[in-house]
C-alpha cells in the first residue's frame, strides 16, 4: 500500500518560476524525506525533515511539515531547466532501527527554458 | 568512492529462469534495501537488511529472496521469474545517524529487468 500521495502528479513551469509539490501521508512518521530522480537514473536524496520540525531549507529548497494534517510540501524557488525530474516524498515509519521508507508515487516536474 | 553499485544494468529473462542481482556499497553502511519501481507506482520495498547476516521482508517480498553475507553486499534472487517481475530494481543503503532518528538513503543506478 502507498503511504504517500503526491500532488500534482505532473507540473510544467517556466524557468525562473517557483514549483510547489505536496505530499500527504496516512500514518504517524518519524521523518519525511524528499528525493529527486532524473530520467533513467537512481534516486538522489534532497532533504530530510524530522517529525518534530516544521520547516527546513537547503539552498533553493524549502520543505514544510504539518503533522496535524499529515502533509508536507516541497518548494523549489527560481527553477532551472536542470530541475526537470521526478520528485518523491518518502516517509520513515515503524521503529527507528530499521530506516524503512515508504515512497509516494511522485511528481513529474518539467521546467521549460 | 563508488557509492552504491548494481550488477547487471540490464537483463532479459524467460519465464521460469532464475537470476541474482548484486548490490555493493563502499560506505560502510549498516542498512541496505531492495526496491522495485513500476510505472505510476513509485518505489516499493521488497526486502531489507539492518546488518550483516540479517534480512527482513518488505512490502512486496513474494517471489524474491535475499542474502547479506557480507556487510557491503546485498543480493536479490529471483528463483523462478514471472512476467509480473518485469520492473526496474533499485538497491539503496543508509547509515544510522548518531541520534537514531534519521536515515537518508543512497541509491544505486538500477537494474532494468524484463521477463518474457
Amino acid at each position: 500500500s502507498q503511504q504517500g500521495e503526491e500532488d500534482p502528479q505532473a507540473l510544467s513551469i517556466q524557468e525562473g518560476e517557483n514549483a510547489t509539490m505536496n505530499c500527504s501521508y496516512k500514518t504517524s512518521i518519524n521523518n519525511l524525506q524528499w528525493y529527486r530522480q532524473n530520467s533513467g537514473r537512481g534516486l538522489v536524496h534532497l532533504i530530510l525533515i524530522r517529525s518534530n520540525e516544521r520547516e527546513k531549507h537547503s539552498g533553493r529548497l524549502r520543505v514544510t511539515l504539518d503533522t496535524s494534517k499529515k502533509s508536507s510540501s516541497l518548494l523549489i524557488t527560481a527553477s532551472r531547466a536542470a530541475d526537470t525530474a521526478s520528485y518523491f516524498c518518502a516517509t520513515g515509519v515503524g521503529s527507528s532501527n530499521t530506516g524503512k521508507l515508504i515512497f509516494g508515487q511522485g511528481t513529474t516536474l518539467q521546467v521549460k527554458p | 568512492n563508488a557509492g552504491v553499485t548494481q550488477t547487471p544494468k540490464f537483463r532479459v529473462l524467460k519465464t521460469g529462469q532464475s537470476m541474482t542481482l548484486l548490490c555493493a556499497q563502499d560506505m560502510n553502511h549498516e542498512y541496505m534495501y531492495w526496491y522495485r519501481q513500476d510505472p505510476g507506482m513509485g518505489l516499493r520495498l521488497i526486502h531489507y537488511s539492518v546488518g550483516e547476516g540479517t534480512t527482513a521482508k518488505g512490502e512486496v517480498p513474494d517471489g524474491y529472496n535475499v542474502s547479506r553475507l557480507k556487510k557491503q553486499n546485498f543480493l536479490l534472487g529471483l528463483e523462478s521469474a514471472a512476467p509480473s517481475q518485469t520492473s526496474v530494481y533499485f538497491c539503496a543503503s543508509s547509515r544510522r545517524t548518531g541520534d537514531g532518528w534519521s536515515y537518508e538513503q543512497y541509491f544505486g543506478p538500477g537494474t532494468r529487468l524484463t521477463v518474457t
